[in-house]
């Protein structure tokens, strides 16, 4: 399974979108892109995850490039509940999930 | 649904000592997993199952065992607890449809401390 990479932190302002950037250069053709997100030291929550094309649900937008080696979590209007550590996960149907450290992101009032 | 519940919250072992982390779900899913997280890391997998009477190794899984009896429960062992043990564990499950990984639900987590 593809490895990820993510900046370590970012910050966003309440009300404002805040877009978190992932690398999968790597990825191959049957992994899908997840993300999940860990809040304090609980156990992490799923947000969204695609293939190729373009995803949204009532958490996030997930934008995936054309060439899917790169992909852009978006929470259209952030809130102080948002912060929170973000993983980008590639993962095929083995479920074998490799979690770097995540992107903390800091939503500021 | 309580969907994934982990038991206990918190423990402290001495070494050498054993323990059950317990999992359970009542989502109906297939497939249930093991991670640890150690400070400042992501998790790592240890165990997984797909269905009743199948598990199978994760990337971490020395010093580990579990066992699945039927859908809802998957109980990780430690036999002999080490130090280096110490870490927060989440049980997590999903569907599980061959080839079609599905989301997974993460359970609050166990924290458990190995003197």
């Amino acid at each position: 399974d593809a490895k990820t990479t993510q900046p370590t932190s970012m910050d966003c302002a309440e009300g404002r979108a805040a877009n978190l950037p992932c690398n999968h250069s790597t990825i191959s053709g049957n992994e899908y892109v997840y993300w999940y997100r860990q809040i304090h030291s609980q156990g992490p929550q799923y947000i969204i995850h695609g293939l190729k094309n373009n995803e949204t649900n009532e958490m996030a937008s997930l934008i995936i490039t054309e060439d899917r080696k790169s992909s852009t979590l978006i929470l259209p209007h952030a809130t102080l509940r948002d912060t929170a550590v973000y993983y980008c996960i590639a993962s095929s149907g083995t479920y074998k999930y490799i979690f770097g450290t995540g992107t903390r992101l800091k939503v500021l009032a | 649904n309580a969907g994934v519940t982990q038991t206990p919250k918190f423990h402290i072992l001495k070494t050498g000592q054993s323990m059950t982390l317990q999992c359970a779900q009542d989502m109906n899913h297939g497939y249930l997993s093991w991670y640890r997280q150690d400070p400042g890391m992501g998790l790592r997998r240890i165990h997984y199952s797909v269905a009743a009477g199948i598990t199978d190794k994760g990337e971490v899984p020395d010093g580990y065992n579990v066992s699945r009896s039927n859908t809802e429960d998957f109980p990780l062992r430690l036999e002999s607890a080490a130090p280096s043990q110490t870490s927060v564990y989440f049980c997590a499950s999903s569907y599980w449809v061959k080839d079609y990984p599905y989301e997974q639900y993460f359970g609050p987590g166990t924290r458990l401390t190995v003197t």
